[in-house]
Formats: structure tokens, sequence, C-alpha cells
């Protein structure tokens, strides 16, 4: 049983472009979270996915915009990178109404 | 969400038990005590939770003070494969798919 999945696993933008981000959930899980972890810090928690639609959303610009498919897979986006914007991006899944969710591995975004 | 209170940094010699602290004074009746882990270039992983009483299980044991205000996570023999950062986190009760809010957590260091 596969767990969650990120790709890539780096990514080097320069500022001013975008970026997508991909997530496949664990096998069975239908809700998807974003979290963007800087250097030193804990994650924070960007928004949440459920049934194809934004559920919640943290303290982030709309720069960042996501998107989750029928297979619930997701992808995060974000526009007009800023140098502030390089971080470790971690997706999370769980089961609607439970409470323990599954982190990926991450994707490592540095912009320059 | 409540806040809660880690120690930066912590050490231990390995195949010794290991006790991480947290406070969170201001915890609330309906707030559970989670702990999760992250391990070096890997996502947070679950470790254990608990509301009132002390819980066991095969990674750690959890030890919650009567008074809720304060509890330690317990890592009974410490191996190299211990050494994380150890976050508390508060969740209320049926909160479902609410996002973890993460603080910088506890490093801790295993030494051979």
């Amino acid at each position: 049983d596969a767990g969650v999945t990120q790709s890539p696993t780096h990514l080097i933008k320069t500022r001013g472009q975008q970026v997508t981000l991909r997530c496949s959930p664990k096998s069975g899980h239908d809700t998807v979270s974003w979290y963007q972890q800087a250097l030193g810090q804990g994650p924070q928690f960007i928004f949440q996915y459920y049934e194809e639609e934004e559920r919640q959303r943290g303290n982030f610009p709309d720069r960042f915009s996501g998107h989750q498919f029928p297979n619930y897979s997701s992808e995060l986006n974000v526009n007009a990178l800023l140098l502030g914007d390089s971080a470790l991006y971690l997706c999370a899944s769980s089961l609607q109404g439970l409470d323990e969710q599954y982190f990926g591995p991450g994707t490592r975004l540095t912009v320059t | 969400d409540a806040k809660t209170t880690q120690p930066n940094s912590m050490e231990s010699n390995e195949e010794e038990p290991v006790h991480l602290p947290c406070n969170h004074s201001t915890i609330s009746g309906t707030d559970y005590i989670h702990w999760y882990r992250q391990l070096p270039s890997q996502g947070p992983e679950y470790v254990i939770h608990g509301l009132t009483s002390n819980v066991n299980n095969r990674m750690a044991s959890l030890a919650i003070a009567e008074d809720r205000k304060s509890s330690t996570l317990i890592l009974h023999r410490a191996t190299l494969r211990d050494a994380a950062v150890y976050y508390c986190i508060l969740r209320r009760m049926n909160s479902g798919n609410t996002p973890l809010v993460f603080g910088k957590g506890t490093r801790l260091s295993v030494i051979a």
C-alpha cells in the first residue's frame, strides 16, 4: 500500500515564475491538505481539499491556489513566485472525519 | 487553537529513555494532545495522542498531567532512528479534518 507521494522531489524556479506541485494521497483517503515549511520552522497550513473543493484555508495569499481531481489527487499552484516562497511543501492526506493525517516526503522549492 | 510550549532541543544517549515535555496551560476540556515527529528529510508522522489517561502504543507512551496543563512523550529506549523534531499539538475533540497547527517542536539528538 503506497503512502502519500509527491512530485517533483526538488524544484528550482526564478522569481516571478509559476510552479505546480503534485500529490497523490494514501489509498482510501479522500482529503488532501497542503503545508509550507520554511527552514527551521514547523509546517504552516495552506489549504485543504475535499470533494474537489477548497474547504479550509490558512493565512496565505491568493497566489497560492489548488485543485483536487476525482481520483483525490491534488495540485498546489503558486503564481508570481517570491524569494520567500522557498520552502518544503508538504502534502498530507486523511479520511474525512478522522483525525490522523499522513504526510508525504515533500517537495523542496527553491526560488532564485 | 490553544498554544503549546516545548524546549527547543534535547539530547539523549542511545538505548536510554527519553522524556519530551510539553506545556499547554490554556488547554480546553475538549482538546486532545497529539504528538507528531519529523525525521530528517521526511514529512511529519503521527506518534500518539490522548485526552486524559496515559496512552501507550508501539512507538511511545504519553503521560498526561492530572490537570492536563502539561504532558510528556516517553520513548522507552531511544535509538539513532528516533533523532527527529517532535511536535506537541492540541486538537479539538471531533475536529475531523481541521488543520494541524505546528510550533517549532523539540529537536531530539540521540548519541551513540
